[in-house]
């Protein structure tokens, strides 16, 4: 079954203006971790913001924050003030505990969002 | 620096053949991992490892296997089996609870089948 969900496969803003790219997330696991990637054409993950479950605030860094409604399992990404560099794929990922190794983890990726930003 | 060194960035494999990917990290991070990225598509896991000698299948290992004799190094092999291997290959690294950003990927290796 799906764990990440990512329902935008592309997305248009423009330049100065704020866009939301959405992550919907399935879990059982009490403790998690959601984190938010860029992917420019290059193929390098650039990291961009991590939210923890247990956090009680929504993170931000700088232009990046992310929309954490832990009751709807949603973690969208709102970037503000759009540039063009910020056209890129941007994945939604979460960390889950293996079900095997108590103190194990692994990542997993929704299927990402095509950003385009006009000028 | 530390970081994750991935090599070769591009290879080109015969349909039959075996290719292995390194992995190399010298930030003493116990955890390694393998993606699978498709064109437009997300990451996908094909195998990860928490210790030496030790590694877990992930959602899409058949036709790959890896090893991790030394925590530093973890390749994967590309097998005759994979019938469809074209692909972008990420390799990762992370500490055993990492939050933030404290999982590393390298550059990737662009796998081509001719």
């Amino acid at each position: 079954a799906q764990k990440i969900t990512q329902t935008q496969p592309g997305m248009f803003v423009q330049e100065k203006e704020a866009v939301t790219l959405d992550c919907t997330y399935d879990t059982s696991d009490p403790s998690y971790g959601l984190f938010w990637y860029k992917q420019p054409s290059s193929g390098e993950m650039i990291f961009l913001i991590y939210q923890g479950s247990y956090d009680q605030q929504n993170a931000t860094e700088g232009r990046y924050s992310l929309n954490f409604q832990k009751a709807r399992k949603s973690a969208n990404l709102v970037i503000s003030a759009s540039q063009l560099g910020d056209s890129a794929m941007y994945f939604c990922a979460m960390r889950e505990a293996t079900p095997d190794m108590d103190s194990s983890y692994k990542l997993i990726f929704g299927s990402g969002t095509r950003l385009l930003v006009r000028p | 620096d530390g970081g994750i060194t991935q090599s070769p960035k591009y290879l080109f494999r015969k349909e039959g053949q075996n290719v292995t990917l390194s992995c190399e990290q010298n930030l003493n991070h116990d955890a390694m991992y393998w993606y699978r990225q498709d064109p437009g598509q997300g990451l996908r896991l094909i195998y990860y490892s928490q210790i030496v000698n030790d590694f877990q299948k992930g959602d899409i290992a058949e036709g790959y296997s890896v090893s991790r004799e030394k925590k530093e190094s973890f390749p994967l092999t590309v097998t005759s089996a994979q019938k469809n291997p074209t692909a972008f290959y990420l390799c990762a690294s992370s500490i055993e609870n990492f939050s933030g950003n404290t999982i590393y990927f390298g550059e990737g290796s662009w796998l081509t089948v001719v």
